[in-house]
């Protein structure tokens, strides 16, 4: 059983659409949340980082964190299809020195 | 943009033959990282570095080694590369209070034949 789950699609959806992406995890401790977008070839793009429980919002971007339920989310409202990429989720405890835990990421393709 | 280079971007190697990877920065940051990434594991933490000549483990650190001798380059040692160890590898740099986030670098593509 690995730390953190990722589905890792892939997501097919038109250009438009919201695009829902999730992970759950199994540590108890960790308190920083983040999600990374990267594109094919290239390195992970820090996208938003949440710390503890409750929602953050940037531009079409919101992130969720469920502590209680150990699951967070990333919303994407009218997607594009430049949002076409795989994102990762990511995690860590302060306790732990902060280092990050990854999901496998989940392939999102936006249709045009 | 995170000021990270990696160098090389890409390499061809053969089993047996050591390679040295390097990440330098020019934010002057503590906190330095090696990842690795393969289908079906993610990113993995290999080593990472919290000062010069401070160095620590990761999850996947056999095989490998690292060193920092300044805090702008963080090099990453491949002793007797393997097969195995064909992979991207990432380096990347935390920041904040907590230096609870990493910013990446653009990658290293390794084939071991």
């Amino acid at each position: 059983q690995k730390e953190v789950e990722q589905d890792p699609g892939p997501l097919s959806v038109p250009e438009g659409a919201i695009v829902s992406l999730n992970c759950t995890y199994s540590n108890s401790a960790f308190q920083y949340f983040m999600w990374y977008r990267q594109y094919s070839r290239k390195g992970p793009e820090l996208l938003m980082y949440t710390y503890s429980s409750g929602n953050k919002e940037d531009g079409r971007f919101t992130a969720q964190v469920d502590k209680s339920s150990k699951y967070i989310s990333l919303f994407i409202r009218d997607s594009q299809p430049s949002d076409s990429a795989t994102y990762l989720c990511a995690m860590s405890a302060k306790a732990a020195g902060n280092k990050l835990t990854f999901g496998g990421g989940t392939r999102v393709l936006v249709k045009p | 943009d995170a000021g990270i280079t990696q160098s090389p971007r890409h390499k061809v190697t053969e089993t047996g033959t050591p390679v040295t990877l390097r990440c330098h920065q020019t934010e002057n940051h503590r906190y330095m990282y090696w990842y690795r990434q393969d289908p079906g594991h993610g990113l993995r933490l290999i080593h990472y570095s919290y000062g010069v000549k401070d160095t620590d483990k990761g999850e996947v650190s056999d095989g490998y080694s690292v060193s920092r001798s300044k805090t702008e380059d963080f090099l990453l040692t491949l002793e007797s590369a393997t097969s195995s160890q064909t992979s991207v590898y990432f380096c990347a740099i935390a920041r904040g209070g907590d230096q609870e986030t990493q910013y990446f670098g653009p990658g290293t593509r390794l084939l071991v034949l």
